[in-house]
């Protein structure tokens, strides 16, 4: 079964760090585009980083840009995002989901994990 | 980069159309045909609708389809059914090679 669990969340205060973790199971990972996705309580979904099949390259939004790092271990079959310097703002459930090389779309998603932020 | 456009809310019948717009600009909707569209119930993950303005991932009804025209993208689902009703979000890749998704839509079936 194609599967993806992210892991990692949980209570941070503001300016602090955490790292999130999302395995994979049931496909071969390392041939895919991998992307993380947060959704505030109550509000819509909002893109925050893609990283390459092979891990070469990753983008990210605005928001998050030289806060937050996306990284994979294709040898663990992980997807992690280290985020430092969080903010209210961060606070959200975080998805990761899957991108099939050959279209651009997100075609698996995890469950998502919960990051709350607060003193 | 600012959020797609979606209207909050659209309804309509068991059995009719609804069309769920997503506006855009020529940095993204308007300059790729990469528009997705993603259905999330209450409490759920997303789970992919439509890929590339109107392609169907296996598993989906055909009753759903996607189309583009200049910075606006659309979904339509037709024979409305009960178990549509969620929320809609179309995403878009940018000329800045990153990704934005809508406001979302509010599906109802009355």
């Amino acid at each position: 079964e194609v599967q993806l669990v992210e892991s990692g969340g949980g209570l941070v205060q503001p300016g602090g760090s955490l790292r999130l973790s999302c395995a994979a199971s049931g496909f071969t990972f390392s041939s895919y585009f991998m992307h993380w996705v947060r959704q505030a309580p109550g509000k819509g979904l909002v893109w925050v980083s893609r990283i390459h099949a092979d891990g070469s390259s990753a983008t990210y939004a605005d928001s998050v840009k030289g806060r937050f790092t996306i990284s994979r271990d294709s040898a663990k079959n992980t997807l992690y995002l280290q985020m430092d310097g969080l903010r209210g703002d961060d606070e959200a459930v975080y998805y990761c989901g899957r991108a099939p090389r050959n279209y651009y779309g997100m075609d698996v998603w995890g469950q998502g994990t919960t990051v709350t932020v607060s003193s | 980069q600012s959020a797609l456009t979606q209207p909050p809310s659209v309804s309509g019948s068991p059995g009719q159309s609804v069309t769920i717009s997503c506006t855009g600009t020529s940095s993204d909707v308007g300059s790729y045909n990469r528009v997705s569209w993603y259905q999330q119930p209450p409490g759920t993950a997303p789970k992919l609708m439509i890929y590339e303005v109107s392609n169907r991932p296996s598993g989906v009804p055909d009753r759903f389809s996607g189309s583009k025209s200049g910075n606006t993208a659309s979904l339509t689902i037709s024979g409305l059914q009960a178990e549509d009703e969620s929320d809609y979000y179309c995403s878009s890749y940018t000329s800045s090679s990153t990704y934005v998704f809508g406001t979302g839509t509010k599906v109802t079936v009355l």
